[in-house]
């Protein structure tokens, strides 16, 4: 069964450092791949999203991830991050119709 | 991107009675679906919502417990049945439109965030 390994649970940073959240996506063929933010009490947004051609992909609000596929590997950055970052990071992978999704990064940027 | 609403936005919900989910959009798409985001926990998907037939249920969810609804290309209803605290939850509706030229991507409601007592 396909999977999706994010590896930091837990990221604390301060304002201004520059933000790297790794994940990994199971090899299934065709490769769609995403990133969704949850902020504090809102709902599920979409960062970005990749599918294929160039495989850095920019999303809203300065993020950015890189498609490597002989590492399997999809990691969202932002170079200087801010307090209103402050969220939780899903990656997913499309498999079929369904997203599956990896377990989510809790981002806490301190001021 | 659609508008998604959802509801109610939460519940607390009393062991054994069924609650009702609603999940409007704001235009016409293709698919729809149901997760589900246990505390503390990632997504899971629940099923596919289709219209005019039976919801395509993903493993270990079945049609008894999750029973679904989706009369147009706007609107689906879950009901999570016959409750007990293990369902507590939060319950997002998703859509996704694929008549379009490109390739799209799933869009979340607000969620609906369920406690069983």
């Amino acid at each position: 069964a396909q999977s999706v390994s994010q590896h930091n649970h837990h990221v604390i940073l301060s304002e201004a450092a520059s933000l790297e959240l790794g994940c990994n996506y199971s090899y299934g063929g065709t490769v769609n791949l995403f990133w969704y933010v949850q902020y504090p009490g809102q709902h599920l947004q979409l960062l970005l999203k990749y599918f294929s051609g160039d495989p850095l992909v920019k999303g809203i609000k300065g993020f950015e991830a890189e498609f490597i596929k002989s590492k399997f590997s999809f990691n969202l950055r932002k170079p200087s991050v801010q307090w209103s970052d402050t969220a939780e990071y899903f990656c997913a992978q499309r498999s079929s119709y369904k997203l599956i999704f990896g377990s989510g990064t809790r981002l806490l940027v301190r001021p | 991107s659609a508008v998604i609403s959802q509801k109610p936005s939460r519940d607390i919900c009393q062991r054994g009675t069924s609650l009702t989910i609603q999940c409007q959009v704001d235009s016409q798409v293709t698919m729809m679906f149901w997760y589900r985001q246990q505390p503390g926990q990632s997504l899971t998907l629940i099923a596919t919502a289709n219209q005019g037939s039976e919801a395509t249920y993903e493993s270990g969810f079945v049609i008894d417990k999750f029973p679904i609804s989706r009369p147009n290309l706007t609107f689906s209803t879950l009901t999570v049945s016959n409750m007990s605290p293990e369902d507590s939850s939060i319950y997002l509706c998703s859509v996704e439109d694929l008549r379009g030229a490109g390739r799209e991507a799933q869009y979340f409601g607000p969620g609906t965030r369920l406690l069983v007592l």
